[in-house]
């Protein structure tokens, strides 16, 4: 049972917009930034998102990310099919048992 | 650009402790202002992470997992360690490397090792 929330599974199209949510409390997302990762399959995980709403170099803006009270939400928009992957959001959890947390994450597929 | 590389056995004995190292290039951990996790993927399964190490020395563990972990750091070599005591079956998993520059945040990634603990 993971701490962060987010849907098992999201769909869609090519070329369409997806959003995916990450659901937590006010002792993570509600006091922390909040980053998501990309994973392919058989890959490391790979910085999307950091600061709720930042993107390293070399991430196109097609990737967006926001945070509103204790949740975040992940957006795509112009889906491709190389965009097919697991996705996590991640935190800090400052409760008292205080550690980095993950969301159990999202399979996207790009039909 | 930076890269990291797990190193260590990929069969470990139930009850025996699990040892990994990951070798930092491209950049140097003693310059500083970046954490050095060790986090883990059960098979087919989410993120969990283990702790982090800061160049000096500092560490902070996953509560769930504290009792049992070691996480060290030599930077006259650029490696930093993991040791897991006390394995159990329940301890089978890709275990990563990875940098951040905060408490989270996770830029740079190892490519990941698989760790099975079996007899």
């Amino acid at each position: 049972q993971s701490v962060l929330t987010q849907p098992p599974s999201v769909s869609a199209a090519p070329g369409q917009k997806v959003t995916i949510s990450c659901s937590g409390s006010s002792s993570n997302i509600g006091n922390n930034y909040v980053s998501w990762y990309q994973q392919l399959p058989g890959t490391a995980p790979k910085l999307l998102i950091y600061d709720n709403n930042k993107r390293p170099s070399g991430i196109p803006d097609r990737f967006s990310g926001s945070k509103s009270g204790t949740s975040a939400t992940l957006g795509i928009t112009g889906l491709q099919t190389g965009d097919e992957a697991d996705y996590y959001c991640g935190t800090w959890d400052s409760s008292l048992s205080a550690h980095v947390v993950f969301g159990g994450g999202t399979k996207l597929t790009v039909l | 650009q930076v890269q990291l590389q797990e190193s260590g056995p990929g069969l470990v004995k139930p009850s025996q402790t699990l040892s990994l190292t990951c070798t930092v290039s491209g950049g140097s951990i003693s310059s500083g202002g970046y954490y050095w996790s060790w986090i883990r993927q059960h098979p087919g399964k989410g993120l969990e992470w283990i702790g982090y190490i800061y160049y000096s020395g500092s560490t902070y563990y996953n509560p769930s997992l504290k009792s049992r972990v070691t996480i060290s750091v030599d930077t006259s070599k650029n490696q930093f360690s993991l040791k897991l005591s006390s394995v159990t079956a329940a301890d089978t998993a890709v275990y990563y490397c990875a940098r951040s520059f905060g408490v989270d945040g996770f830029d740079y990634w190892g490519q990941g090792t698989l760790v099975t603990v079996s007899s």
